[in-house]
């Protein structure tokens, strides 16, 4: 499976556009992107996931370069709620569980 | 509502005994899964069912056992063979097996083993 490299922690002012990196340099051709969120002391959220072409739903949206070797989740306008841990997976088909990195932990500011 | 439910949300025990924490779902999902969490740590699979009567071992399974008798539940021990076992635990299913099908997350177990 490919291995994914988040940044630690990022700081985005409340109503800005909050821009989280993932790097995912050796992922294969069949492997997806897929991005959760865990708030304090809850379960993880399913947010968005992509292969290729970029996508976008009602919570985010998702970034791929061209080459594949690299991602950026979008939240348009952050708020204080979107303060969480958010986890990039590279995701292969088949019966393969997930495997969780320690993610980005985001700070929306007031 | 559809979802996952763990009981209880904290749990506290000594040391030396077997604890079972609890998972139900009534999504119809056929893949359930366990994963404990650390401090500052990300999240690593203990076990997980692909099916009824049957499931496998994750990257930590050593100190822990599972059943999966029906489709709804999968109850998870912690037994005393775990050398640390005060952590975060959730439970989680899926529509199918592997990381495609979106993962549904419970509330957690926080256990503190003294």
């Amino acid at each position: 499976d490919a291995k994914t490299t988040q940044p630690p922690s990022m700081d985005c002012a409340e109503g800005r556009a909050a821009n989280l990196p993932c790097n995912h340099s050796t992922i294969s051709g069949n492997e997806y992107v897929y991005w959760y969120r865990q708030i304090h002391s809850q379960g993880p959220q399913y947010i968005i996931h992509g292969l290729k072409n970029n996508e976008t739903n009602e919570m985010a949206s998702l970034i791929i370069t061209e080459d594949r070797k690299s991602s950026t989740l979008i939240l348009p306008h952050a708020t204080l709620r979107d303060t969480a841990v958010y986890y990039c997976i590279a995701v292969p088909s088949g019966n393969t569980p997930l495997v969780f990195g320690k993610g980005t932990r985001l700070s929306v500011i007031a | 509502d559809g979802g996952i439910t763990q009981s209880p949300k904290y749990l506290f025990r000594k040391e030396g005994q077997n604890v079972t924490l609890s998972c139900e779902q009534n999504l119809n999902h056929d893949a359930m899964y366990w994963y404990r969490q650390d401090p500052g740590q990300g999240l690593r699979l203990i076990y997980y069912s692909q099916i009824v009567n049957d499931f496998q071992k994750g990257d930590i399974a050593e100190g822990y056992s599972v059943s999966r008798e029906k489709k709804e539940s999968f109850p998870l021990t912690v037994t005393s063979a775990q050398k640390n076992p005060t952590a975060f635990y959730l439970c989680a299913s899926a529509q199918g097996p592997g990381g495609l099908y979106e993962q549904y997350f419970g509330p957690g177990t926080r256990l503190t083993v003294t």
